[in-house]
């Protein structure tokens, strides 16, 4: 079966310039969630989707951050523009209602 | 807003050493309650989880945890340890109901053959 399909796997790119993450979470799962994972700061979450409509956005830090989900097979988180203290692993994660998330492999951002 | 410590930040053992790492949650109400582990260079994947019933749970790979309600707690223990479980764990809750599970930090845990 497929996982949480997330891409890039890598991605490197200079201050100021807008990233794209992107998730495709497991069929038939209606909630998704996107963390980000840091040394500092551990794994924080960013912001949920159930039903592909966000519940809870309060961990984006700011309004550079936003994230979309148009259907139930795919979401976005978009960085625009990015700065270095973005750098971090952006995990994707998928789950039904009984709450058992389904991690993606991750998205390891660099900003330069 | 609930929290969840992980005392245990670093943990260095050799193989068949025995394993318990704490979790601790704040939260008075029902609790939905998880390990999740990631291998070096891997995502996270669930070790075991509660959500009702028998307190100790079982899960994959010899671990099991459990849930002791009166201590707000859910350790993880595994009676001998591998080199293959060096990882991160984490400990995860959410309220019942909710399905926004909080984790803690982390405990990073390093097995030497």
């Amino acid at each position: 079966d497929a996982g949480v399909i997330q891409s890039p796997r890598h991605e490197v790119t200079e201050m100021g310039q807008e990233v794209t993450l992107r998730c495709k979470p497991i069929s038939g799962h209606n909630s998704l969630f996107w963390y980000r994972q840091t040394m500092m700061r551990g794994l924080e979450l960013l912001i949920y989707f159930n039903n592909n409509v966000p519940i809870d956005d309060s961990g984006m830090p700011e309004d550079r951050f936003s994230a979309k989900m148009p259907n139930a097979s795919f979401s976005t988180l978009k960085i625009q523009p990015s700065e270095p203290r973005d750098s971090a692993v952006y995990f994707c994660a998928s789950s039904l209602s009984h709450g058992e998330l389904f991690f993606g492999e991750g998205s390891r951002l660099t900003v330069l | 807003a609930q929290s969840v410590s992980q005392h245990n930040h670093h943990v260095i053992l050799s193989e068949a050493a025995s394993l318990e790492l704490g979790c601790n949650y704040s939260y008075g109400g029902t609790v939905n309650l998880f390990w999740y582990v990631q291998y070096p260079g891997q995502h996270l994947q669930l070790l075991l989880k509660y959500f009702s019933g028998d307190p100790l749970v079982k899960g994959i790979k010899g671990f099991e945890a459990e849930f002791i309600k009166s201590k707000f707690s859910f350790n993880l223990r595994k009676p001998s340890v591998q080199w293959s479980d060096t990882a991160e764990y984490f400990c995860a809750v959410s309220p019942g109901g909710s399905y926004i599970p909080t984790f803690g930090r982390g405990t990073s845990l390093i097995v030497h053959p």
